[in-house]
């Protein structure tokens, strides 16, 4: 699967946009962007995934460059429950071997949000 | 919707006892996946049932069995506990392995700790 390299933290204050990068440089064409998160002591919980349009839903937007080749994952009001390991993974489009359903998760970045 | 669950919570062994993790989800998925999760190592995938009455082996599989129940479970047996197992074990769904963007929905973890 394709690299992502993503900051090892970043705080915030509550109520204030977040935004998370993303680099994916070595992403190829059909390479899914997704975002998940780890809240402490809790499973992986997606939050949202995009291709090549930026996209919105309820939790957060998703800002894809133009090339691809890196995203950021925007938090427009953070809240004290968004503090979290914020996960970007790639997902080829037809993973196959041991690729598999496999989700790769990195490092992921540690948010910090303070009251 | 209870999404994914997972039972038991928390559960301690000694070396050498067996036990099984079970999953359950509601979402009528058709894949089902288990990981674990140990510190600075993120999370492996040790198998996953691309669809009822079919498993396989992810990344980190020895020491580990699978049981596709049924399309709603999927459990994950050790059969000869190790303290390497030590871990947080997750179990994860999705609508169809192999069909993009493969979102999966986590279950809360079952943290074993092996003496």
């Amino acid at each position: 699967d394709a690299k992502t390299t993503q900051p090892n933290s970043m705080e915030s204050n509550e109520e204030e946009p977040v935004h998370l990068p993303c680099n994916h440089s070595t992403i190829s064409g059909t390479d899914y962007i997704h975002w998940y998160r780890q809240l402490p002591s809790q499973g992986p919980e997606y939050v949202i995934h995009g291709l090549t349009s930026n996209v919105n839903n309820r939790m957060a937007s998703l800002a894809i460059a133009e090339d691809r080749k890196s995203s950021t994952l925007i938090l427009h009001r953070a809240t004290l429950r968004d503090a979290a390991v914020y996960y970007c993974i790639l997902r080829p489009a037809n993973a196959g071997g041991t690729s598999y359903g496999k989700l790769t998760f990195g490092q992921g970045t540690i948010l910090t949000v303070h009251p | 919707n209870a999404g994914v669950t997972q039972t038991p919570k928390f559960q301690v062994l000694k070396t050498g006892q067996s036990m099984t993790l079970q999953c359950a989800q509601d979402m009528n998925h058709n894949s089902m996946y288990w990981y674990r999760q140990d510190p600075g190592m993120g999370l492996r995938l040790i198998y996953y049932s691309a669809s009822e009455g079919t498993t396989d082996k992810g990344e980190v599989p020895n020491g580990y069995n699978v049981s596709r129940l049924n399309k709603r479970e999927f459990s994950l047996r050790l059969e000869s506990a190790a303290p390497s197992q030590t871990s947080v074990y997750f179990c994860a769904s999705s609508e169809q392995a192999g069909r993009p963007p493969e979102t999966q929905y986590f279950g809360p973890g079952t943290r074993l700790l092996v003496l």
